[in-house]
């Protein structure tokens, strides 16, 4: 079934530099990937949904990138403030029993960033 | 707009306890899901359900329980909890199981002493 690896585990950056998230997945089929962001003591918190379709997206503050020929989705943060500093989690969309589709989560990226 | 509770939101159990979680949706979501997060491994499913009454199996089923009451309630049971365990148990939800966005609950932690 469908694998997802998430790198780095950790990543420390300074105010205004920039950051950047990657996930691998295994499965060509997967048409749908989701990047959540997850503060302290909080829940996940959706931050841009991605189809297959589309390899740029961009957001408020960072931009995903879809490469769909090596199976990669990033999720670049262009100018880190403190504010960013949580945990991030890529998620994909995969075919699961009869049932429909299931999402497969990255292990998760713990991003500080420091004034 | 919509919101997800789940309760308790701190749970300390002991060895061999039953315990069981509750999460409530006011999306009018068909599906619902319960998932455990455990440091450096991200999120795993446990069970999910599609509908009222419904429930499916995840990777992470054994030693779990699921009930859908009702299309708005999802309950996981712990059947007999594990010393030293700790966890985050996150409850979810979306409009069908496809390509829908899954939307969070703030989580319940366990702690088994």
């Amino acid at each position: 079934g469908e694998q997802v690896e998430q790198r780095p585990p950790h990543l420390s950056v300074r105010e205004g530099d920039s950051a950047v998230i990657t996930c691998t997945y295994t499965d060509p089929n997967s048409y749908y990937f989701f990047w959540y962001k997850q503060e302290p003591g909080a829940s996940l918190q959706l931050l841009m949904k991605v189809f297959s379709s589309t390899e740029i997206n961009e957001g408020q503050g960072f931009t995903v990138l879809l490469n769909k020929k090596d199976k990669r989705l990033s999720l670049n943060l262009t100018a880190a403030h403190p504010g960013d500093s949580a945990a991030y989690f890529c998620a994909v969309s995969a075919r699961y029993g009869g049932s429909g589709n299931k999402l497969i989560f990255g292990t998760g990226t713990l991003l500080s960033v420091k004034p | 707009g919509g919101i997800i509770t789940q309760t308790p939101k701190f749970l300390i159990g002991q060895e061999g306890q039953k315990l069981t979680l509750k999460c409530q949706q006011n999306f009018n979501h068909d599906t619902m899901y319960w998932y455990r997060q455990d440091s450096g491994k991200g999120l795993r499913l446990i069970y999910y359900s599609i509908t009222e009454n419904d429930l499916q199996k995840g990777d992470l089923s054994e030693g779990y329980d699921a009930s859908r009451e009702k299309k708005s309630s999802f309950s996981l049971t712990v059947t007999s909890a594990q010393k030293n365990e700790m966890a985050v148990f996150l409850c979810a939800s979306s409009i069908g199981t496809r390509q829908d966005t899954q939307y969070f609950g703030p989580g319940t932690r366990l702690l088994v002493l």
